[in-house]
């Protein structure tokens, strides 16, 4: 079976360092992603981990661990605008087919 | 970088018609397209996965004769609502991917309403 966990709200501080969890049991990987959801709008790339590792692009870092099945995704500097649903997707092997977590709602207050 | 575009954005139809929603990749070639619904403050829902002439390939509890997809080309995916009720009521994303890819392109989405 396919389980994607992620917690369901979380509120930080404007300019502070936020880190969402993603823990994940499935029974073929093949990389996970990173995506970020306004109310209303798609969802839009912000990452993707194949190898274990931390993977770097401007004020977002994504962590995998793929023995642990966990990641994280960093969010540094906040600013109000990352105020948004944040969605962790693991790709199916055999499929290639995305299965997404519950999202993450992020509330950046000032 | 890589465009998909849905219309209409958003659609109010009156229960027991059918609704059309339409999928395209606008600077690529999809290989495969795929259709998510999400209901509010829940996640993204695969619906089904269509790769171009030939049928859909539908997740478990999605019934394949109401909501009718055809990818007949390797720019466009159509969805159709057939028979509407209230409760089909969602917001509809599709996503296209390119078979060289790992990344899947969201389309921005369709509000539908049925009242």
């Amino acid at each position: 079976g396919q389980n994607i966990d992620q917690p369901t709200e979380m509120t930080a501080t404007e300019g502070a360092i936020v880190q969402i969890n993603c823990t994940y049991q499935t029974s073929g990987f093949n990389g996970l992603f990173w995506y970020q959801q306004h109310a209303g709008e798609a969802p839009t790339f912000l990452s993707y981990n194949v190898l274990d590792g931390l993977e770097e692009k401007g004020r977002f870092s994504s962590f995998l661990s793929r023995s642990k099945g966990y990641s994280y995704l960093l969010l540094k500097e906040l600013q109000m605008k990352d105020s948004a649903s944040y969605l962790c997707a693991v790709r199916d092997w055999a499929t290639n087919k995305l299965i997404f977590g519950t999202g993450t709602l992020l509330a950046v207050q000032p | 970088g890589a465009v998909v575009s849905q219309h209409p954005s958003r659609v109010i139809c009156k229960s027991g018609t059918s609704v059309k929603i339409e999928c395209r990749s606008l600077d690529f070639q999809a290989t495969t397209m795929f259709w998510y619904r999400q209901f509010p403050k829940q996640s993204l829902m695969l619906m089904a996965t269509s790769n171009e002439g030939s049928k859909a390939t539908y997740e478990q509890g999605v019934e394949k004769d109401k909501f009718l997809i055809n990818h007949a080309s390797l720019t466009l995916s159509t969805l159709t609502v057939t028979s509407a009720h209230p409760e089909d009521s969602s917001f509809y994303i599709c996503s296209a991917r390119i078979l060289s890819s790992y990344e899947q392109y969201f389309g921005p989405g369709t509000r539908l309403t049925v009242t």
